[in-house]
């Protein structure tokens, strides 16, 4: 296992459209988190899951987005009817319990 | 007010010099707090945690203020290789354990 791994790594598409990301962690990783990130800022909270639980969605994620982790292993972000606004690197990081976050190379979206 | 606060620099510093980035944080129940290393276009890495009796690692040393909300970190003999985004972040903890992360502090190391 080399890490976290995040597909795609670019998407481009029109504003209106459905995109999904989806996020592999390390194996033996219980806990998964997404960020998102623009330019110039730091990551940004979205949400995070304790293996297949989802604990905490960040009250600035709009009812568009939806994430799963139906069998605690991987996860899937799922962006509905995009917005120009939405552009940014996604990432998905896994951890063990309250360890160090291991973060992906993230999924740049670009809505058009 | 944001919770984890930054300035966002760029700090542009020589090789060998000394440079100190500080944060503040705004919620007094956080609990756990680090620093986390961003190459341009990459992920974030941790460097470092950071320990209410100070901690250092190598050229690096980071301290931790509880009772004004405060972190800092000392990169000491800059290197080339320090160039990137220093990320202050803080874990509230319990139920709530997102880590929130500051904007980042931009530092350019130059010959």
């Amino acid at each position: 296992d080399t890490g976290v791994s995040q597909d795609p790594r670019h998407k481009i598409t029109k504003r209106g459209q459905n995109v999904t990301f989806r996020c592999d962690p390390i194996s033996e990783h219980n806990r998964l988190y997404w960020y998102r990130q623009t330019l110039g800022q730091g990551p940004e909270f979205l949400t995070y899951f304790q293996n297949e639980a989802q604990l905490e969605k960040s009250r600035l994620l709009s009812d568009r987005f939806s994430a799963e982790r139906p069998k605690g292993s991987f996860s899937t972000l799922e962006i509905q009817r995009t917005e120009q606004g939405d552009s940014a690197m996604y990432l998905c990081a896994s951890s063990l319990g309250e360890g160090e976050l291991f973060f992906g190379e993230g999924s740049r979206l670009t809505v058009l | 007010r944001k919770e984890v606060e930054q300035d966002p620099g760029p700090f542009n510093v020589p090789e060998g010099a000394t440079v100190a980035f500080n944060c503040t944080y705004s919620n007094s129940a956080s609990q756990s707090f680090f620093w986390y290393r961003q190459d341009c276009r990459k992920e974030p890495k941790l460097l470092m945690s950071v320990y209410s009796s100070g901690n250092e690692d190598g050229r690096f040393t980071a301290q931790l203020n509880r009772a004004s909300q405060y972190i800092s970190l000392l990169i000491r003999d800059s290197k080339l290789s320090d160039s990137a985004t220093y990320l202050c972040v803080v874990r509230h903890g319990g139920t709530a354990s997102k880590l929130t992360f500051g904007t980042g502090t931009r530092l350019q190391v130059t010959l």
